[in-house]
């Protein structure tokens, strides 16, 4: 069963556009850590967040903002006023005891963003 | 000072012969890790190490052997190496305490199996 869903395979839109990447998540564990990976064209994983299951908060970095949602197991990620540079892969991951810690990824979704 | 480096960053080889990835991190994390990205762009474990402990070893052809001399070395061997094992390997370490504090990667190792 697929523990990280990212259900947006790919997503293109006009820059200067807001955008939402899905991703919702299952697990058995109480405590756990949620991830948002960039991977631009380049190909290195550029980590964006971290978020603990007891910290429900919507965080906001410049452009860039997290929905944490414990009652759907979601954890989107919004980029408000899109810019060329934003294009890339973006996954989101699950880290759970579980697990051994080990990130479980979703498949990721593909951004595009078009000038 | 690069965190957690991999060599070789790219690497072309033909079918059958044997080959190692290194990987090593300077930020004193106890727990190291490979993970494959394949051409669907779709990651997934292979090893987890913990103070040089084998802890995590996902359904990986026994081709792959993980060669961890310290918790700050994790090495991937691989032998007679098969076109579908074409893929970048990532190396990852964190720090294994009760509470997560995340995961530092590797820029990567592009392996293609020619």
């Amino acid at each position: 069963a697929q523990k990280v869903t990212q259900a947006q395979t790919e997503i293109s839109v006009v820059e200067k556009e807001d955008v939402t990447l899905d991703c919702v998540y299952e697990t058995r564990d109480t405590t756990y850590y949620l991830f948002w990976y960039k991977q631009p064209p380049s190909g290195e994983l550029v980590f964006l967040i971290r978020r603990n299951s007891f910290d429900e908060q919507n965080e906001i970095s410049g452009r860039y903002s997290w929905n944490f949602q414990k009652s759907t197991s979601s954890f989107n990620f919004t980029i408000t006023a899109s810019q060329v540079v934003d294009s890339a892969v973006y996954f989101c991951a699950l880290s759970e005891a579980y697990s051994n810690y080990q990130l479980i990824w979703g498949a990721g979704t593909k951004l595009i963003i078009k000038p | 000072d690069t965190a957690v480096s991999q060599t070789p960053k790219y690497l072309v080889t033909q079918m059958g012969n044997d080959k190692s990835i290194k990987c090593e991190q300077n930020l004193g994390h106890d727990t190291m890790y490979w993970y494959k990205q394949d051409s669907k762009k779709f990651l997934k474990i292979m090893f987890s190490y913990n103070n040089k402990e084998l802890i995590i070893n996902e359904t990986v052809p026994n081709r792959f052997s993980p060669k961890s001399p310290d918790k700050a070395h994790l090495n991937l061997h691989i032998n007679s190496l098969e076109l579908g094992d074409s893929a970048v390997y990532f190396c990852a370490s964190s720090q294994r305490t009760g509470v997560n504090y995340g995961y530092t990667f590797g820029s990567g190792t592009r392996l293609t199996v020619v």
